[in-house]
């Protein structure tokens, strides 16, 4: 079972930042934070990954809280192509990460 | 050049025969997967394999029989096809699980059992 929970649904304005807030009170100390994306009828794709400090990079910034239950996926300026379902995924470093588990994500819809 | 890349894309069939899906990976990576993708879009792990040895085997009925020919390739054969067996297949490929790796998807078989 996924160790994350994600809300089912959110909208976002067209240029506006979408927060995708992602829960994970479970997590163990070597347990990294993944989100990936799934854009309609294609494949699931990396966006970021984290496993205690702040993250960014070109697609989006990932904020972790300090005690790590919990973090927050930031696309600084959303556009109609960053529709998709996003999932946060919570993975142990070495072999536990043959076995990445996706929960339901959340769908992301961006208005113009 | 795709990264990940699955044949075919889609796939009809009736039930009761045995199908295969082709997957192969140029990104030199150690460790490859096939998931499911369910009608509830649930996507789940069916195989891990790395360096050719299966790693992981998700309580996938023995009518699924992953083979691999070398680190490149991940084929998935499937025997008997039941209605059930309609899903969308995603190969994924990534280095060996340490402390960071992501994991690269194809884009997908739909396959259909009729």
């Amino acid at each position: 079972d996924a160790k994350t929970t994600q809300p089912t649904s959110m909208d976002c304005a067209e240029g506006r930042a979408a927060n995708l807030p992602c829960n994970h009170s479970t997590i163990s100390g070597n347990e990294y934070v993944y989100w990936y994306r799934q854009i309609h009828s294609q494949g699931p794709q990396y966006i970021i990954h984290g496993l205690k400090n702040n993250e960014t990079n070109e697609m989006a910034s990932l904020i972790i809280t300090e005690d790590r239950k919990s973090s927050t996926l930031i696309l600084p300026h959303a556009t109609l192509r960053d529709t998709a379902v996003y999932y946060c995924i919570v993975r142990p470093e070495g072999t536990g990460g043959f076995k990445t588990i996706f929960g339901a994500g959340t769908r992301l819809f961006v208005k113009a | 050049d795709t990264a990940v890349s699955q044949t075919p894309k889609y796939l009809v069939t009736q039930m009761g025969n045995d199908k295969s899906i082709k997957c192969e990976q140029n990104l030199g990576h150690d460790t490859m997967y096939w998931y499911k993708q369910d009608s509830k879009k649930f996507l789940k792990i069916m195989f891990s394999y790395n360096n050719k040895e299966l790693i992981i085997n998700e309580t996938v009925p023995n009518r699924f029989s992953p083979k691999s020919p070398d680190k490149a390739h991940l084929n998935l054969h499937i025997n008997s096809l039941e209605l059930g067996d309609s899903a969308v297949y995603f190969c994924a490929s990534s280095q060996a699980p340490r402390a960071h790796t992501e994991a690269f998807f194809g884009q997908g078989t739909r396959l259909t059992v009729v």
